[in-house]
């Protein structure tokens, strides 16, 4: 069955500091691994997608993943974090089933 | 583009009361889902329709749990009686694909939050 873990619940970095937030999957096949973000009380925006081809995408807000297809992890990454970054992060995976979200990673940043 | 529409925003209610929650997907998307998202936790799926079709609803607790989408558009979500463990965020998203083709992207709503008491 396919599964998303993603190991840490919360995390506090400090405006301009660097982020990455872990996703480990689990599914049978090839997998469509997504990055979403959810601000209080809204709706998830995507952030980046992957589907084939360079491991390495790049997403909105200065957002980029790499998928580790060895390591069934599917990594976000940001080089410099700001204020209006905090937020709950979901990855997901799916391709021909419907999306499996993560449990989140809630992301605070401070001065 | 208009995005997916949901109504209410917000609902509290009695455990044992109904409710129903709408959802308007973006305009020629053929597939919708129905999620709940329980604090502290990640979307869980519900329902899925293909058109005006169930693909999936093998997680909808279809003892208390409904939902419809006629001519293939808009959808509902109806749970009655509610059960105070019903209080959760009810998530609607659209994706273009038809059934059998692999997801590209599911656009989400704002969200219903729903307060059973």
């Amino acid at each position: 069955a396919q599964s998303v873990t993603q190991p840490d619940i919360h995390i506090t970095v400090s405006e301009g500091a660097s982020l990455e937030l872990r996703c480990n999957y689990s599914y049978g096949a090839t997998p469509y691994l997504f990055w979403y973000v959810q601000s209080p009380g809204q709706g998830l925006q995507l952030l980046l997608k992957y589907f084939s081809g360079d491991t390495l995408v790049q997403g909105i807000k200065g957002f980029e993943a790499e998928f580790k297809r060895s390591q069934s992890s599917f990594n976000l990454r940001k080089p410099s974090v700001h204020w209006s970054d905090a937020a709950e992060y979901f990855c997901a995976v799916g391709a021909s089933t419907p999306l499996v979200f993560g449990k989140g990673t809630r992301l605070s940043v401070i001065a | 583009e208009a995005g997916v529409a949901q109504s209410p925003r917000y609902k509290i209610i009695e455990k044992r009361q109904s409710v129903a929650f709408w959802c308007n997907p973006i305009s020629g998307h053929a597939t919708l889902y129905w999620y709940q998202q329980i604090l502290g936790q990640g979307p869980k799926l519900l329902i899925q329709f293909q058109n005006n079709g169930v693909v999936d609803d093998s997680q909808l607790p279809k003892d208390r749990f409904s939902a419809e989408r006629l001519k293939g558009v808009d959808s509902t979500l109806k749970i009655q009686p509610a059960k105070l463990e019903d209080s959760a965020v009810y998530l609607c998203a659209s994706s273009l694909p038809p059934r059998g083709s692999f997801n590209t992207e599911a656009f989400f709503g704002q969200g219903t939050r729903l307060t059973v008491v």
